[in-house]
């Protein structure tokens, strides 16, 4: 079975632009997370989607974003991007409620 | 503002030792209490989800502990080996408004010198 995968693995923006991140869950797990490692930081609750809905979102602006779709797969936009943005943004996955996340392999982000 | 925090921030034990780790949690609102491995270069594992406070869960030569009441877990690692050398995260998750949200520790960070 195939584990949760990240595309890309590596993001190299300037100051300004937009990432637009993926992730795929495991088959037949409905909830994904996105988090973010920023630099000597733990990490960070960004969002949680379930059944293609937002349920919830840690502490970040609004320019952080995302999009769950049908299939589970998600989205994470980044817009206006900031050299503090420049991090390890990790999505896990799981069946929901309290049940085990799987992390993806993660992608690097670096905003220059 | 919540906050889960982990100690030691880091350990170096040599193989053989057992050692332990504490998360401390809020003691209110709680939904679950994760531990996960990471190891470098890889992605975070889960070790145990606990759900209820005097749980217990045990796999191989890792164990854990839960008090809800007074808000702290315990990982306990028996005769460490240097493959267990990896940074032990806690997350904390509780009920709030719009649902349940998870906060994760700083880690402990494990060095097992062979």
């Amino acid at each position: 079975e195939a584990g949760v995968t990240q595309s890309p693995t590596h993001l190299i923006k300037t100051r300004g632009q937009q990432a637009t991140l993926r992730c795929s869950p495991i088959s037949g797990h409905t909830s994904v997370y996105w988090y973010q490692q920023a630099l000597g930081l733990g990490l960070q609750f960004l969002l949680w989607y379930d059944e293609g809905e937002e349920r919830n979102r840690g502490n970040f602006p609004p320019r952080f974003s995302g999009r769950q779709f049908p299939n589970y797969s998600s989205e994470l936009n980044v817009n206006a991007l900031e050299l503090e943005d420049s991090a390890l943004y990790l999505c896990a996955a799981s069946r929901g409620g309290v049940d085990e996340q799987f992390f993806g392999p993660g992608t690097r982000l670096t905003v220059l | 503002i919540l906050n889960v925090e982990q100690s030691p921030q880091s350990l170096h034990v040599q193989e053989g030792d057992s050692t332990n780790f504490t998360c401390s949690f809020p003691s209110s609102n709680f939904y679950a209490l994760h531990w996960y491995r990471w190891e470098t270069a890889k992605s975070p594992e889960a070790l145990f989800v606990m759900t209820l406070n005097g749980d217990e869960k045990k796999k191989g030569r890792i164990s854990a502990t839960l008090n809800t009441k007074e808000g702290y877990s315990y990982l306990y690692i028996k005769g460490s080996q240097p493959e267990d050398s990896a940074t032990y995260l806690c997350a904390f998750s509780w009920v709030g408004t719009g649902g349940f949200k998870t906060i994760f520790g700083a880690g402990t960070r494990l060095f097992v010198k062979a």
